[in-house]
């Protein structure tokens, strides 16, 4: 089974803190992908990485940057955490091709 | 720009009965369409996609869902709803060319009571 794992389940930073959450994926998958999901908008896409050191921006990038430094991490940063950024965050895999996306437990954020 | 509509933000169905959740979308060229689940505090897990080939995709727990070029629909669907499929459901879509990374409805809460 694919797993993909994120390093905090719930999470809680000031306004101002930098901000990493790490995702690792264990299944040799070139696709990553970072989204956040809020009530009513869905998930909507922050990031995504078709390989190390390659990286796109998605629907919603302000406020965030990524790395991809191995093919298995993917990192989503938050330069400077502000309250709007308060959300679930998931991070996903997948490989190329028909990309059926494997997500992880999500990350709870709560900026105050 | 792709895009997803889920009309429901809820859909309630008694235990036993058959239940459809919605969905439309709107892509350039050919769709990939998925279908995902998520139970409370859980990340979202597949369910089921349409590739190519036959209209009716069967996946996970029973599910199937009907791709309708036409009405550029892909509804969800059970014949018969557990209690247990209570959870958040998303329909996703992307192009088959173009960036790959999905794009997702707002979700609809199926609600199965016994």
């Amino acid at each position: 089974d694919v797993k993909v794992t994120q390093s905090s389940r719930y999470l809680v930073k000031r306004t101002g803190e930098k901000v990493f959450l790490e995702c690792v994926q264990d299944m040799d998958h070139e696709n990553m992908f970072w989204y956040r999901q809020d009530p009513g908008l869905g998930l909507r896409l922050i990031y995504f990485s078709y390989d190390v050191k390659m990286k796109e921006k998605g629907d919603i990038p302000e406020g965030y940057s990524v790395s991809r430094e191995k093919k298995e991490r993917f990192s989503l940063i938050l330069e400077s955490a502000s309250t709007n950024q308060t959300s679930m965050y998931l991070c996903a895999s997948g490989t190329g091709g028909y990309d059926t996306q494997y997500f992880g437990p999500g990350t709870r954020l709560t900026v105050l | 720009a792709q895009s997803v509509a889920q009309p429901e933000d809820q859909v309630n169905v008694a235990e036993g009965n058959p239940l459809t959740v919605k969905c439309t979308y709107s892509v350039s060229g050919n769709p990939y369409l998925f279908w995902y689940v998520q139970y409370p505090n859980r990340g979202l897990q597949f369910l089921l996609k349409y590739i190519t080939g036959d209209n009716l995709v069967k996946g996970s727990y029973g599910f199937e869902a009907e791709f309708n070029k036409s009405q550029t629909s892909f509804h969800l669907k059970k014949p018969s709803a557990l209690v247990s499929d209570s959870a958040l459901y998303f329909c996703a879509v992307r192009a088959l060319t173009g960036r790959r990374a999905l794009t997702f409805g707002s979700g609809t809460r199926l609600q199965v009571q016994p």
